[in-house]
Order: C-alpha cells, then structure tokens, then sequence
C-alpha cells in the first residue's frame, strides 16, 4: 500500500475555475501539511494541521483552502485559479516524534 | 526563523568517486536536520536525519551525513557515486523542540541537482 497517495497527478484547467487536489495517508500520522513547488524547485510550505486545527498559514491568497475531513485525509481547493497558480503541489504528513516528512507524489497544476 | 542554504546548484561527478552535497543552516536553538532526494516527476524521500547524538548520520542508499555544529553545517556525503543516484537533493530544518507554529515547520533548501556520469 502506498503511504501518502495524491489525486490528480496532472491538473490542467483554464484561469477563473475552482479545482481541489486530494491527499489521503495510511501512516497514522497526526500533523499534515501543503507545499508549493515552483518552476525553479522552490518548495514553500502553505499549510499544515495538527489534530485537524489549522496551525499556519503563510502568505498565500485566501482563494487556497485547505480542509481536512479526517486524520487520514487533506484535501487543497483553490478558488479563481491564476496563471501565477501553476506549479506543484505537495501534501505531505509527519508525526510529532519522528521530525521527518512523508510526501505524496505531487499535483503538478498548470492554468492555462 | 531559521533558514536553509544550498551554495551549490549542482554537483557533477564521476561514477565510483565520492561526492559531498553542501547544506548549512541556521536556527536560533537545537536543529533537526534532513536531507531529502527527488527524482524527475516525483515526491520527496526522506534520506536521513540529525537530531541528537553522533554526528555522523547514515541514510538510506549509502548516504550520510556529517553535523557539524561549529560551522552549522550538514553536508551529504557518498563513498562512490551511481549513475541512479543522480536527482535534485533537499537540505532541510525544523527548530528542535518546536512543533506546530511556525518555528515548528520544515524549511527546505533551494535544492541541489546531483548529476553522476558513467
């Protein structure tokens, strides 16, 4: 079984449209976060939870909206997708102990 | 805050040699320290961590890592380079001791792309 699995891969969609990318872990882990990866392989972390609190949220547009139904699952829902929004999206999921992330396999998301 | 510094973009060797991936860091306490790989169209793995204890650290694929707390630094290291060991590699940092908040977050590196040639 794969531990952090990601859905879609690929995202392709026109500029205005409201997509969500999904994320689901089987490690039992209690903190799960967002990254962002741009063009240049910049990973910038947008979000995270702990025990299904959102505990930051760094400078990203209030059009991104994490929600995380269960322990197990986080999803991202990005409202009035902009060019600026392409790139790829990582969840990832940790556990309070351990330091180390888990990362699922991305979204790459390209606004046309 | 603490930040993560790469100096290289990217590393060439020679399959069979050594290499070293260069990472410093700073944090204003303790550092749990990472390294990550990506391979083309993939997410992270998680290589090998410092938290506390020696210094040298092995990871996964015959990799290690050195902590140095003198030079804050945490280079990656190989005795003999593969081909397949060729990637984007990942230094990253969390304050030790803080989860949750944001002195609790990992902070990546840039990235370094390690290219091994046969």
């Amino acid at each position: 079984d794969t531990a952090v699995s990601q859905t879609p891969k690929y995202l392709v969609t026109q500029m205005g449209n409201d997509k969500s990318i999904k994320c689901e872990q089987n490690l039992g882990h209690d903190t799960m976060y967002w990254y962002k990866q741009d063009s240049k392989k910049f990973l910038k972390i947008m979000f995270s939870y702990n025990n299904k609190e959102l505990i930051i949220n760094e400078t990203v547009p209030n059009r991104f909206s994490p929600k995380s139904p269960d322990k197990a699952h986080l999803n991202l829902h990005i409202n009035s997708l902009e060019l600026g929004d392409s790139a790829v999206y990582f969840c990832a999921f940790g556990g309070q102990n351990t330091g180390e992330l888990f990362f699922g396999e991305g979204s790459r998301l390209t606004v046309l | 805050a603490q930040s993560v510094a790469q100096p290289e973009d990217q590393v060439n060797v020679a399959e069979g040699n050594p290499l070293t991936v260069k990472c410093t860091y700073s944090v204003s306490g303790n550092p749990y320290l990472f390294w990550y790989v990506q391979y083309p169209n993939r997410g992270l793995q998680f290589l090998l961590k410092y938290i506390t204890g020696d210094n040298l650290v092995k990871g996964s694929y015959g990799f290690e890592a050195e902590f140095n707390k003198s030079q804050t630094s945490f280079h990656l290291k190989k005795p003999s380079a593969l081909v397949s060991d060729s990637a984007l590699y990942f230094c990253a940092v969390r304050e030790f001791g803080w989860y949750g908040g944001s002195q609790g977050n990992l902070i990546f590196g840039k990235g370094t792309k390690l290219s091994v040639k046969p």
